[in-house]
């Protein structure tokens, strides 16, 4: 069965202190790992593409790996506007489209 | 730029009801879709299409009805609301390549079934 576990479930980190959100998968055939950010009443933002195993992609304090397992996001030196629920989906068979993500991880960036 | 709309933001049903759920897109994207979020789970997938005249089921599509009659729009109908579609409703939209491409969402629909 295809499936995506995001851990933690939570995370509370302090202004500044760096930390990795994990992402693992069991999907035959990965066609693309997506990361998304969502802040409260709002829709999921996108943030990254990854496609193949070694794969990395930055932007600010963000940075995304891959395996062929599992992904990665590493935030460093967060600030309190990073705090959000991450989610990550793969994409799963039928249309290239389709996608199963996880159930996120809420992160919580205190000054 | 307005990106995924969706109409309307908030909506309280009772049993029985039927609405539609509004979404257009203005990127001329092939592909759209219609995902439900609840708590403690992550997005699943209701109904998508690949383009003008397609659409196909995803992993929780029954109690609803799509259709795409033009590339822009993809409205989401529920013909008989039930309390178990109480939920936040989010579409989507993204390009056809061969690549997978991000999908693009819009702010969600809050829905309440009394």
């Amino acid at each position: 069965e295809d499936q995506v576990t995001q851990s933690p479930e939570a995370l509370r980190l302090q202004e500044g202190e760096s930390s990795s959100l994990n992402c693992s998968y069991t999907v035959s055939g990965l066609r693309g790992l997506f990361w998304y950010r969502q802040d409260p009443g709002k829709g999921p933002e996108f943030l990254f593409t990854l496609y193949s195993a070694g794969e990395e992609k930055e932007k600010e304090r963000l940075k995304a790996t891959l395996t062929k397992k599992e992904s990665f996001l590493h935030i460093t030196a967060p600030k309190p506007e990073d705090s959000a629920t991450y989610l990550c989906a793969v994409n799963y068979g039928g249309s290239q489209g389709n996608l199963i993500f996880g159930k996120g991880t809420k992160l919580s960036v205190k000054p | 730029n307005a990106g995924v709309t969706q109409t309307p933001k908030f909506q309280v049903l009772k049993t029985g009801q039927s609405m539609t759920l509004q979404c257009a897109q203005d990127m001329n994207h092939e592909y759209m879709s219609w995902y439900r979020q609840d708590p403690g789970m992550g997005l699943r997938l209701i109904h998508y299409s690949v383009g003008a005249g397609i659409t196909d089921q995803g992993e929780v599509p029954n109690g609803y009805n799509v259709s795409r009659s033009t590339t822009e729009d993809f409205p989401l109908r529920l013909l008989s609301a039930a309390p178990s579609q109480t939920s936040v409703y989010f579409c989507a939209s993204s390009q056809q390549s061969s690549r997978n491409q991000p999908q693009h969402f819009g702010d969600g629909t809050r829905l309440s079934i009394l």
